[in-house]
């Protein structure tokens, strides 16, 4: 069984377009978060929830948008794609402060 | 600022070899240390958690230490393989439950 996953693995979209990308983790974890990783491989965390509560918010821009319908699950919505916004986003999960575990990415690509 | 810095960012050994990998943060007020594995297009793997209390963790033929007080971390890779090529990356984790990643270290294990 996979313990973190995401869909769609790969998305590829036109600049303007709204997109989501859908989360979820069997793991019983409390908090969920989004990772983005940038063409130089470098990671850095977006948001984080816990427990279906917005947590961390790292002044990322207003057109993304999470939402968390319950504790096991954490959807990224997108809107207005930029190019800039080109990049692998990773969800995780883990028990507060404890092992972070991660999903497969989603590699998103705005033309 | 929690700054994480990982050398050497490129590493090619002969199969069999011991090695280290080194990761340096700057606030070493950390909640604990997170090692992980990156293979190319795929997602992230832990390979191992080291809380603030502990001073190592081993798994195998990984090992990896913490000194707290000087900011760094080590990650004693034993009878190095050529399945252990990948990126490896070490994250600490602060008092706000988000990992601060370093910029990795990209390991070839050549037979």
């Amino acid at each position: 069984d996979t313990a973190v996953s995401q869909t769609p693995k790969y998305l590829v979209t036109q600049m303007g377009n709204d997109k989501s990308i859908k989360c979820e983790q069997n793991l019983g974890h409390d908090t969920m978060y989004w990772y983005k990783q940038d063409s130089k491989k470098f990671l850095k965390i977006m948001f984080s929830y816990n427990n279906k509560e917005l947590i961390i918010n790292e002044t990322v821009p207003n057109r993304f948008s999470p939402k968390s319908p319950d504790k096991a699950h954490l959807n990224l919505h997108i809107n207005s794609l930029e190019l800039g916004d080109s990049a692998v986003y990773f969800c995780a999960s883990s028990q507060v402060s404890h092992e972070q575990f991660f999903g497969p990415g989603t590699r998103l690509t705005v033309l | 600022k929690q700054e994480v810095t990982q050398i050497p960012a490129a590493l090619s050994v002969p199969e069999g070899e011991n090695l280290v990998l080194n990761c340096s943060f700057t606030d070493s007020a950390i909640y604990n240390l997170q090692w992980f594995r990156q293979d190319p297009g795929k997602g992230l793997t832990s390979l191992l958690l080291i809380q603030s209390s502990q001073r190592e963790q081993t798994s195998g033929r990984l090992n990896a230490s913490l000194d707290k007080s000087s900011g760094r971390s080590t990650l004693y890779i034993a009878a190095s393989q050529p399945g252990d090529s990948a990126t490896y990356l070490c994250a600490v984790n602060g008092n706000t439950d988000k990992l601060i990643f370093g910029t990795g270290t990209r390991l070839q294990v050549f037979p």
